[in-house]
């Protein structure tokens, strides 16, 4: 795996759509992920797509990939308080070992 | 089904010393990882192990170390510690090499003074 970048704020209202968006480097990337990190926990696996995907959808997750551009995004549809969290972007290719983004903080406001 | 259990959760430590992380995967994966976080650095991948071997390993010092069990628990070892060695260190468990679902346990957080 190469670098993955990620912006490092959002500010979303609640009930409002988030996109949280990432670029990668590695154009051998197998499979894409998203985690999610509360306050003194680990981390937690939303979702991820494997790389001949353009789409995925999962209740108020939908993940977006557009391979050519190297581009990724994370759509979390009517996002609650329970959203804020810092939320990861990792991709991983042959060697299996994860690469990851510096973390997107998501601060939900009321 | 339980999930990825790290112990000890907290540990303080001093410089010189070592220390061992102890991690236990998901029931039924063979395959653990472990990855440090730091504030300044981000999530860096330490070393993977399947089949009580180590497949992989990350641009880390040869003071850190691990092994793997026959149940497929895994520790990792840090020794002569230094003050950079304060971090979060997560591992991971995954059913088997195949990069798909790797599950996170919550860490365990290293202080070292």
């Amino acid at each position: 795996g190469e670098d993955v970048e990620q912006s490092l704020f959002l500010s979303v209202r609640e009930g409002d759509s988030s996109v949280i968006n990432c670029t990668y480097t590695d154009s051998s990337s197998t499979y894409l992920y998203w985690y999610k990190q509360e306050p003194g926990a680990g981390l937690q696996l939303l979702t991820y797509i494997f790389s001949n995907m353009d789409m995925k959808q999962d209740q108020r997750l939908t993940v977006l990939l557009n391979k050519k551009d190297k581009h990724l995004s994370l759509r979390i549809a009517d996002t609650q308080t329970g959203d804020s969290a810092i939320y990861f972007c990792a991709e991983t290719s042959n060697d299996y070992k994860l690469s990851f983004g510096a973390g997107t903080t998501v601060t939900v406001r009321a | 089904k339980a999930g990825v259990t790290q112990t000890p959760r907290y540990l303080i430590k001093t410089r010189g010393q070592q220390v061992t992380l102890s991690c236990s995967p998901i029931s039924g994966h063979r395959s653990v990882s472990w990855y440090q976080q730091t504030p300044g650095q981000g999530l860096q991948f330490l070393f993977e192990y399947f089949s009580e071997t180590q497949r992989n390993k990350g641009n880390f010092p040869g003071r850190f170390s691990g092994r793997q069990f026959s149940n497929s628990r895994s520790e990792m070892n840090v020794s002569t510690l230094e003050l950079g060695d304060s971090a979060l260190y997560l591992c991971a468990s995954s059913l088997d090499r195949a990069p798909r679902e790797q599950y996170f346990g919550p860490g365990t957080r290293l202080t070292v003074t």
